[in-house]
């Protein structure tokens, strides 16, 4: 079974101090990872995939199948990144359902 | 293009009845998959549909089904409904094939009481 876990539920940082958001999983096979965020009043959105090994909003997030992980960090936080942030897996891209990790909640403290 | 819309946004309802959601897809989106996110249980998967089949399904008792329609669009049904009903029910939609993206929708916020 795939399970994804985020041990924090909340963290809190300074404006401008470096950002890692943890991300562990669970599965035998080649997985997909994604980082969604939700900003206040706003949907759940993709912010990045390891596929892609792109920075977005100037985070980034590398996966490390031997550590099985795949942590999301931005070197400098800004107040507007203040969110929730899910890690979630796919077993096979786009043909199966994805599994969530309960989420963190960042707070960037001005 | 216009996002997933989700109908209605927010309902109450009663134990015992049935509620049923809706969701309409990105144009050219052929999987519609809905989740259940709740404070203790985060986000958990209930079902996708794709092409009017359902292609998966989550953990759920079968007091939860749904359906898709030729054009895409969705429905989920929860039938008797009770307390831990209460939820958020999001809907996503994604072309379905290859390394796609799914996009969310605002979800319908459901309580039972």
């Amino acid at each position: 079974a795939q399970r994804v876990t985020q041990p924090e539920k909340l963290l809190s940082v300074f404006k401008g101090a470096p950002v890692e958001l943890k991300c562990n999983y669970s599965y035998s096979g080649s997985p997909e990872l994604f980082w969604y965020v939700q900003y206040s009043r706003q949907r759940l959105q993709l912010l990045l995939r390891h596929i892609s090994r792109e920075s977005i909003k100037g985070f980034t997030a590398d996966l490390n199948k031997g550590e099985t992980s795949f942590h999301l960090k931005k070197p400098f936080a800004q107040e507007e990144d203040s969110a929730m942030y899910y890690c979630a897996l796919s077993a096979n891209s786009g043909n199966t359902p994805l599994v969530f990790g309960k989420g963190t909640r960042l707070s960037v403290i001005a | 293009k216009a996002g997933v819309t989700q109908t209605p946004r927010y309902l109450i309802k009663t134990r015992g009845q049935q509620v049923t959601l809706s969701c309409s897809p990105i144009s050219g989106h052929r999987s519609v998959s809905w989740y259940q996110q709740t404070p203790g249980q985060g986000l958990q998967f209930l079902f996708e549909y794709f092409s009017e089949t359902q292609r998966n399904k989550g953990n759920f008792p079968g007091r939860f089904s749904g359906r898709q329609f030729s054009n895409s669009r969705s429905e989920m049904n929860v039938s008797t409904l009770e307390l831990g009903d209460s939820a958020l029910y999001l809907c996503a939609s994604s072309s379905g094939t290859g390394q796609n993206t799914i996009y969310f929708g605002e979800g319908s916020w459901l309580t039972v009481v």
